[in-house]
């Protein structure tokens, strides 16, 4: 069965301290993996799409690099607005629909 | 650009009453469209997806059902709501076609089922 797990399920920094969020898969053919922000109360928000072994991505304070059984979220020196809910999913055909799991998420609090 | 709504917000609903929740997408042309559930601890449930117009695929068997009938609205809706039915429903658009596309979400609805 296809599984998408994230670590840790919670992280706590201080402003400025930089970490990785991590996204562990494993499916039978990865056809893009994909990291989402999700408020509080709000539906996610799409930050990237990987493709392939050594992709990478950025985005602000935010960088995703993908390896073939995982992916990292890298956050540099983060600030309270980072704080949320980073939601990771992969992508693989199944038949015609190309079906998407999504991870727990890992919810990140930065304190100030 | 493309816009996602979803309506209500928020809702509270008796065990047994029936249930509609409406999408509509703007902006674009014959996307996908999916249904999600998002429980507490848990990671997004896909309930349906539609290729198209009346074309609905479930991924869940369940007490509740979706419809398409109009090429960028998605409905769902329940005949009879039970109390597992509450949860955060994501209502979500990709691009059609053979390339692998990411998914755009809505803002949800919260429903309690008392």
């Amino acid at each position: 069965e296809d599984q998408v797990t994230q670590s840790p399920e919670a992280l706590r920094l201080q402003e400025g301290e930089s970490s990785s969020l991590n996204c562990s898969y494993t499916v039978s053919g990865l056809r893009g993996l994909f990291w989402y922000r999700q408020d509080p109360g709000k539906g996610p928000e799409f930050l990237f799409t990987l493709y392939s072994a050594g992709e990478e991505k950025e985005k602000e304070r935010l960088k995703a690099t993908l390896t073939k059984k995982e992916s990292f979220l890298h956050i540099t020196a983060p600030k309270p607005e980072d704080s949320a809910t980073y939601l990771c999913a992969v992508q693989e055909r199944s038949g015609g629909y190309q079906k998407v799991t999504f991870g727990i998420g890992t919810k990140l609090q930065v304190i100030p | 650009s493309q816009t996602i709504h979803q309506w209500p917000a928020t809702l509270v609903q008796p065990v047994g009453s029936p249930l509609s929740l409406e999408c509509t997408v703007e902006g674009t042309s014959n996307p996908n469209l999916y249904w999600y559930r998002q429980a507490a601890g848990r990671g997004l449930q896909l309930l349906f997806y539609s290729v198209g117009i009346g074309q609905i695929s479930s991924e869940v068997p369940q007490n509740l059902s979706a419809s398409r009938p109009q090429d960028r609205q998605f409905i769902l809706s329940s005949k009879k709501l039970l109390l597992s039915d509450s949860g955060f429903y994501l209502c979500a658009w990709s691009l059609a076609g053979p390339i692998y596309n990411e998914q755009f979400f809505g803002p949800g609805t919260r429903l309690t089922v008392l």
